[in-house]
């Protein structure tokens, strides 16, 4: 079956570096999506990865490996406004998203 | 603002009422989807429309209703539902359904739902 698998919940200091990792299963594979989600607001899109490496937007970068089926979300200089929870999508061979549960990130002062 | 409007936000309803949620979106997207977020579940998907043709229906219950009038508006009619119906349903729409690669999908705010 397919499957998406990413921790339930992660704690980190502001101004620290957090990285969520994301391993998938899919019948074929065409690309990984990140989406942040704040409580009570809805799911926005971060990064799509469909080439291995690593893609840099600002704070934020995220991480793809294909042939480990593996992904990661690298957070630097956290903020409180980080606080939300990150969702990993991977789009398999029939362009069908299949989504994790997602990853609370809980930000400490 | 992300172009996709839902409402009502909150709806209490009882099983034996009739209520519908709808959505908007004005990002000029021809798909769109309505999907059920549920505490620490991945998202599940429950239907969705490409050019107002529904493509998918993920074996969602009858009480379960969606209309796609037009390709900006979706509607999700509900009777009779269950507790365990009460849930975040989210709206989203995207340029084209399962197309190709990279097809990303813009979500609405949601409307969050308990069934007494």
């Amino acid at each position: 079956g397919q499957n998406i698998d990413q921790p339930t919940e992660m704690t980190a200091t502001e101004g620290a570096i957090v990285q969520i990792n994301c391993t998938y299963q899919t019948s074929g594979f065409n690309g990984l999506f990140w989406y942040q989600q704040h409580a009570g607001e809805a799911p926005t899109f971060l990064s799509y990865n469909v080439l291995d490496g690593l893609e840099e937007k600002g704070r934020f970068s995220s991480f793809l490996s294909r042939s480990k089926g593996y992904s990661y979300l690298l957070l630097k200089e956290l903020q409180m406004k980080d606080s939300a929870s990150y969702l990993c999508a991977a789009m398999d061979s029939n362009y069908q998203l299949i989504w994790g549960a997602g990853t609370k990130l809980i930000i400490k002062p | 603002e992300t172009g996709v409007t839902q409402t009502p936000r909150h709806l209490v309803m009882g099983m034996t009422n009739k209520k519908s949620l709808k959505c908007e979106q004005h990002l000029g997207h021809n798909a769109m989807y309505w999907y059920k977020q549920s505490a620490k579940k991945p998202l599940e998907l429950m239907f969705v429309y490409n050019f107002k043709e529904q493509t998918e229906n993920n074996s969602v219950p009858s009480r379960f209703s969606p209309e796609c009038p037009n390709s900006s508006h979706l509607f999700l009619h509900l009777h009779t539902l269950q507790p365990e119906d009460s849930a975040l349903y989210l709206c989203a729409s995207s340029r084209g359904d399962r197309e190709y690669s990279g097809n990303t999908i813009y979500f609405g705010e949601g409307s969050w739902l308990t069934v007494v």
